[in-house]
């Protein structure tokens, strides 16, 4: 099946900080993609969709301000989370879509911020 | 997008078929049913998707009922490495702005 990969598998960072999280699709392009968020024991929450080329779309009360979605080719989407928080703390899933309709998830980054 | 309803729990015995319902009583014609598996600490996992037709794949079955009101996921013979959340999602299959909206999904656990 179609992989999509992040990086870093996991950070840790200061408080007041940014971070960049990276997302690619690996074999296939990636027409749209998505960002979800994960607080333990929890259900995936989306915050934004982004299509290759397009400002992307924010989920009602995700702060587009403070999570920069950048989708500048087919096979790259970053979100950086600004001046981060120990509320920001959570596992970032990131997820890529071809033209078809199935969708693929990548393996997840854990952000820790002290 | 339509909602889904999934039991919170479930347990399963080792090499026993797993059967995962899913209500989506609001679906509508377009819309695809999408099973996603998340194992601790993973991305969710891609099983398997249909509109109307039952489908079959090397991972699961999925039986959608004639209405489309509801479906179950098979997993044949499930064992320890199935343990995970099952996700069951509805989603507008030919738009470029459908979305995957996860709900709580189910919890199997399988057991020796």
């Amino acid at each position: 099946g179609a992989v999509v990969s992040q990086h870093p598998s996991w950070v840790i960072c200061k408080s007041g900080t940014s971070v960049k999280i990276e997302c690619r699709s690996l074999d296939f392009q990636a027409t749209t993609m998505f960002w979800y968020r994960q607080f333990p024991k929890q259900s995936l929450m989306l915050m934004a969709t982004s299509n290759e080329g397009s400002k992307a779309t924010y989920e009602q009360g995700v702060e587009k301000d403070k999570f920069l979605i950048n989708h500048a080719s087919l096979t790259l989407s970053t979100l950086t989370v600004t001046s981060a928080h120990p509320e920001d703390s959570s596992f970032y899933i990131c997820s890529a879509r071809d033209a078809g309709i199935r969708q693929y998830f990548g393996p997840g980054t854990r952000l820790t911020v002290t | 997008d339509a909602k889904t309803t999934q039991p919170p729990s479930m347990d399963c015995a080792e090499g026993r078929a797993a059967n995962l319902p899913c209500n989506h009583s609001t679906i509508s014609g377009n819309e695809y049913v999408y099973w996603y598996r998340q194992i601790h600490s993973q991305g969710p996992q891609y099983i398997i998707h249909g509109l109307k037709n039952n489908e079959t794949n090397e991972m699961a079955s999925l039986i959608i009922t004639e209405d489309r009101k509801s479906s179950t996921l098979i997993l044949p013979h499930a064992t320890l490495r199935d343990t995970a959340v099952y996700y069951c999602i509805v989603r507008f299959g030919s738009s470029n702005t459908g979305k995957l909206i996860f709900g709580q999904g189910t919890t199997l656990q399988v057991k020796p």
